[in-house]
């Protein structure tokens, strides 16, 4: 999975609590991305970042906030889990957003909230 | 705003036949188009990506894909399908700028022995 790992792989929470996922690479690639998986819905973009503090917010980022303080790393947070985000995510990155550069992606977090 | 459609949620094909996996879309400008694949519990893999050039695109596994610009489509094929391709599908596009891959919402692949 192109040098990227998340963390944890799989969590099981309630509803009304914080959690925080992370987005590991060491391709040291500048763009860094979260989706979400959906049965209906396929992938839709959460946020992603062009660099080292710099995010922005993708289709359904309503609920979810980022930060990147490092290269390699990618936070994504829940600050008051519900259960309509129960979902699969997947971080994914590339060396540059234009054109015809493809994106990788990691093995996925599975997130159950109860 | 750059869209992508795969009109089929599910595909079932016999083992050595030939298959195809549809995908249209809608962009502004000149579209770049990528075929991704996952299977069970993994992420996606990337297989093939169309961005200029010849409208036939090779790529992993022996998968194809067939650009054509007047019916704005970018079907994936194999000239014969194997069970291990069994698996869900993804097309996805980027328009011109700098903006994320936007994704379809899948076709699940069957290949039935």
């Amino acid at each position: 999975d192109a040098g990227i790992t998340q963390s944890p792989r799989h969590k099981v929470t309630e509803t009304g609590t914080p959690v925080t996922l992370r987005c590991h690479q060491t391709e040291n690639h500048r763009y860094m991305y979260w989706y979400r998986q959906d049965p209906g819905h396929g992938l839709r973009l959460i946020h992603y970042s062009y660099g080292v503090k710099d995010t922005d917010k993708g289709e359904v980022s309503d609920g979810y906030s980022v930060s990147r303080s490092k290269t390699e790393d990618f936070l994504l947070t829940l600050e008051s889990a519900t259960s309509s985000q129960t979902s699969v995510y997947f971080c994914a990155i590339s060396e540059r957003v234009a054109g015809g550069n493809e994106q990788f992606f990691g093995p996925g977090t599975r997130l159950t909230v109860l | 705003a750059q869209s992508v459609a795969q009109p089929e949620d599910q595909v079932n094909v016999a083992e050595g036949n030939p298959l195809t996996v549809k995908c249209t879309y809608s962009v502004s400008g000149n579209p770049y188009l990528f075929w991704y694949v996952q299977y069970p519990n993994r992420g996606l893999q990337f297989l093939l990506k169309y961005i200029t050039g010849d409208n036939l695109v090779k790529g992993s596994y022996g998968f194809e894909a067939e650009f054509n610009k007047s019916q704005t489509s970018f079907h994936l094929k194999k000239p014969s399908a194997l069970v291990s391709d069994s698996a869900l599908y993804f097309c996805a596009v980027r328009d011109v700028g700098n903006t994320p891959l936007v994704f379809g919402k899948g076709t699940r692949l069957s290949v039935i022995a």
